[in-house]
C-alpha cells in the first residue's frame, strides 16, 4: 500500500524557516518524481514544487522560488522541502504527492502538514 | 486567476449525471494529460482520475474525457457520498509548472 508521510510542519515567525519531511513507502521511490502542493485556509489547491526521480529536473512555482528547495533522499525515501524566508501568505497545509511518471499528474497524496507563519 | 478553469458549483440530485469542466490552452491540457482530484471537507485529496485511468478503488462511475484543450469529469450515478471539492491539474510546459484549476464544489441535493 502507497503511503506518504509528511512531518515538520508547525507555527513559525515571518521570516522563520522550517524544513518539511516526507516518508515514502510501499513502492520504489526512487523510480517516481514528487510534488508538494499547499492548500491556503479556505483556499484552493496550488503546486508549489517538483522534483524528478533521480533530482535532475527540479521545478518551483513563481511564489516560492528563490525560498524553498526541494530535494530528496531516495536511500531514505523521503522528499524534503526547506522553506526560509516564510511569510503570513506560507500559511497552509502542506501535502506530499506522487507523480504518475507516463502522465505528469498526482496519483497519491500525504495527509499533510500544518504550516502556520505568524508573529 | 488560475491557469485552468473550472466552474465555481454545480449541483445534481441522487442516480443523476454530472459533468465538470476543465479548460486550459495548448500549452497544458492540449498536451498532457489531466488529473482529477477530490476534496472531501477540506481533507487531504484524493485522486478519481489520472489521464483516462480510474485509480483502484474508485467507482467506476467516475470517468473522464479530453477534447482539444477541455477535459471533463462525468459522474454517472451521483451518489451523496460524491458531494465534494473537485480540482483539476496537469503540467504546462510553456510555465514549467503544474497547474491546477480553481475548484468545482459539488452539491448532491
Amino acid at each position: 500500500e502507497v503511503q506518504l508521510v509528511e512531518s515538520g510542519g508547525g507555527l513559525v515567525k515571518p521570516g522563520g524557516s522550517l524544513r518539511l519531511s516526507c516518508a515514502a513507502s510501499g513502492f520504489t521511490f526512487s523510480s517516481y518524481s514528487m510534488n508538494w502542493v499547499r492548500q491556503a485556509p479556505g483556499k484552493g489547491l496550488e503546486w508549489v514544487s517538483s522534483i524528478s526521480s533521480s533530482s535532475s529536473y527540479i521545478y518551483y512555482a513563481d511564489s516560492v522560488k528563490g525560498r524553498f528547495t526541494i530535494s530528496r533522499d531516495n536511500a531514505k525515501n523521503s522528499l524534503y522541502l526547506q522553506m526560509n524566508s516564510l511569510r503570513a501568505e506560507d500559511t497552509a497545509v502542506y501535502y506530499c504527492a506522487r507523480v504518475v511518471n507516463t502522465a505528469m499528474v498526482v496519483d497519491y497524496w500525504g495527509q499533510g502538514t500544518l504550516v502556520t507563519v505568524s508573529s | 486567476q488560475s491557469a485552468l478553469t473550472q466552474e465555481a458549483s454545480v449541483s445534481g440530485t441522487v442516480g443523476q449525471k454530472v459533468t465538470l469542466s476543465c479548460t486550459g490552452n495548448s500549452n497544458n491540457i492540449g498536451s498532457y494529460a489531466v488529473g482529477w482530484y477530490q476534496q472531501i471537507s477540506h481533507g487531504a485529496p484524493k485522486t478519481v482520475m489520472f489521464g483516462n485511468s480510474l485509480p483502484s478503488g474508485i467507482p467506476d462511475r467516475f470517468s473522464g474525457s479530453k477534447s482539444g484543450t477541455t477535459a471533463s469529469l462525468t459522474i454517472s450515478g451521483l451518489q451523496p457520498e460524491d458531494e465534494a471539492d473537485y480540482y483539476c491539474s496537469t503540467w504546462d510546459y510553456s510555465l514549467s509548472a503544474h497547474v491546477f484549476g480553481g475548484g468545482t464544489k459539488l452539491t448532491v441535493l
